[in-house]
């Protein structure tokens, strides 16, 4: 089955920098990359999502690459605001009901 | 639109005793499922449901049951409850990317 490994599992940056996020996937069957923002107490949210036919998207701050070749995807997140911390999940779906998700990283955004 | 709804939010069980989870959703999603996430282990799925009327086992089944009554709700049951079993459980539903619910503390003593 999937695996989706995500790296590093906590990141802390000062405002006004950029954080990146690297997860990577091993079933080259894998055709949606989702983002998910978790904050405290309340359930994951999507924040941006890849299909496997592009290679980058972006929506103002927050930014999504995929390396098909690689395997691997990243999310970028630039002029960082204390309201971006929390936790984000990557994820990677095989099929229509195989999501599989990364472990997680905790992303603190010093003032 | 309220999106995925799930009650309670928290809850207290004692070993052997048995509970269900409920789920609603108000997006006419043929798709929900039920994930459980502990620290460091990210989520995972229990079961899903594909439609109405289907359900099948995800990563960690053992130990819960699952019914799709209708459309709109999807339930978790626990049999019979266990300290394993105590985490945070999340209900989604989708049709591309999911919505989750708010989530709830489950803690089995």
């Amino acid at each position: 089955g999937e695996n989706v490994e995500q790296h590093p599992s906590t990141l802390s940056v000062q405002e006004g920098d950029s954080a990146v996020i690297k997860c990577t996937y091993s079933d080259s069957a894998s055709n949606y990359f989702p983002w998910y923002k978790q904050e405290l107490g309340k359930g994951p949210q999507l924040i941006i999502d890849i299909r496997s036919n592009v290679g980058e998207k972006k929506d103002q701050r927050i930014a999504v690459t995929l390396n098909k070749t690689a395997k691997h995807f990243s999310l970028h997140i630039t002029e960082t605001q204390p309201e971006d911390s929390a936790v984000y999940f990557c994820a990677a779906r095989v099929a229509n009901n195989d999501m599989r998700f990364g472990a997680g990283t905790r992303l603190t955004v010093k003032p | 639109n309220a999106g995925v709804t799930q009650t309670p939010k928290f809850q207290v069980l004692k070993t052997g005793q048995s509970m269900t989870l409920q789920c609603a959703q108000d997006m006419n999603h043929n798709s929900m499922y039920w994930y459980r996430q502990d620290p460091g282990m990210g989520l995972r799925l229990i079961y899903y449901s594909a439609s109405e009327g289907t359900t099948d086992k995800g990563e960690v089944p053992n130990g819960y049951n699952v019914s799709r009554l209708n459309k709109r709700e999807f339930s978790l049951r626990l049999e019979s409850a266990a300290p394993s079993q105590t985490s945070v459980y999340f209900c989604a539903s989708s049709e591309l990317g999911y919505t989750f619910g708010s989530g709830t503390r489950l803690t089995v003593v």
